[in-house]
């Protein structure tokens, strides 16, 4: 059964830092491209970022490029977004998700919430 | 970006009877390699999304069969054959076709 637990949410200030972090299971992760998704309350659904299997390629949606950084770590099943500069259109729930393409995406996580607010 | 549009925003439905989705997109899905890059996912209260429909027509394993999804180009409709209690929620699709990915706005689901 694929499994994918987001961690790492919390409350934070207008301008500061936060790492979400995503463990993986159930699947082979290094074969998959990931995904962090976003859902603002009582909105609908952004893509934010994607991490190919290898790390060798990243993209950003352009409203968080140069502010959050996508990473993997294949030897953990672990899946990371590094987000700066935060503001509080960022607050939002926090997908992590899988696709066996870049073009797809299969499965997703629980969310994590990530709350901007001083 | 391709911008997904999603009609009716609310529908309300009776039980046992049929419910249908219209999106579309603002230029067509057809990628270079021959397949759509067009899915519908469901998202139940309180709950993350999960894909109903792949590649416009392919539906996932453990996906009710009264679920299904046709169209091409730029117009896609996810059809309900009879809906059940279970399938109230918001349902989107999402384009991966064209980068960035993106989704439509989400029709929301209840029961008459």
């Amino acid at each position: 059964e694929v499994q994918l637990v987001e961690s790492g949410g919390g409350v934070v200030q207008p301008g500061g830092s936060l790492r979400l972090s995503c463990t993986a299971s159930g699947f082979t992760f290094h074969h998959s491209n990931m995904h962090w998704v976003r859902q603002a309350p009582g909105k609908g659904l952004e893509w934010v970022a994607l991490v190919n299997g290898d790390s060798s390629a990243t993209d950003y949606a352009a409203s968080v490029k140069g502010r959050f950084s996508i990473s993997r770590d294949n030897s953990k099943n672990s899946l990371h977004l590094q987000m700066s500069s935060l503001r509080s259109d960022d607050t939002a729930l926090y997908y992590c998700a899988s696709g066996m393409t870049a073009r797809l995406i299969d499965y997703w996580g629980q969310g994590t919430l990530v709350t901007v607010s001083s | 970006d391709v911008v997904m549009t999603q009609s009716p925003l609310s529908l309300p439905v009776t039980l046992g009877q049929p419910a249908s989705i219209s999106c579309r997109s603002s230029q067509s899905l057809l990628y270079s390699d021959g397949n759509t890059y067009l899915n519908w996912f469901q998202q139940r209260p309180g709950q993350s999304p999960r894909r109903l429909i792949y590649q416009v027509s392919n539906r996932d394993s453990g996906v009710p069969d009264r679920f299904s999804g046709s169209g091409s180009g730029t117009d896609f409709t996810l059809k309900i054959s009879r809906v059940e209690p279970e399938d109230v929620g918001i349902y989107y699709c999402m384009q991966g076709t064209d980068w960035p990915p993106s989704f439509g706005q989400g029709t929301k689901v209840e029961i008459k």
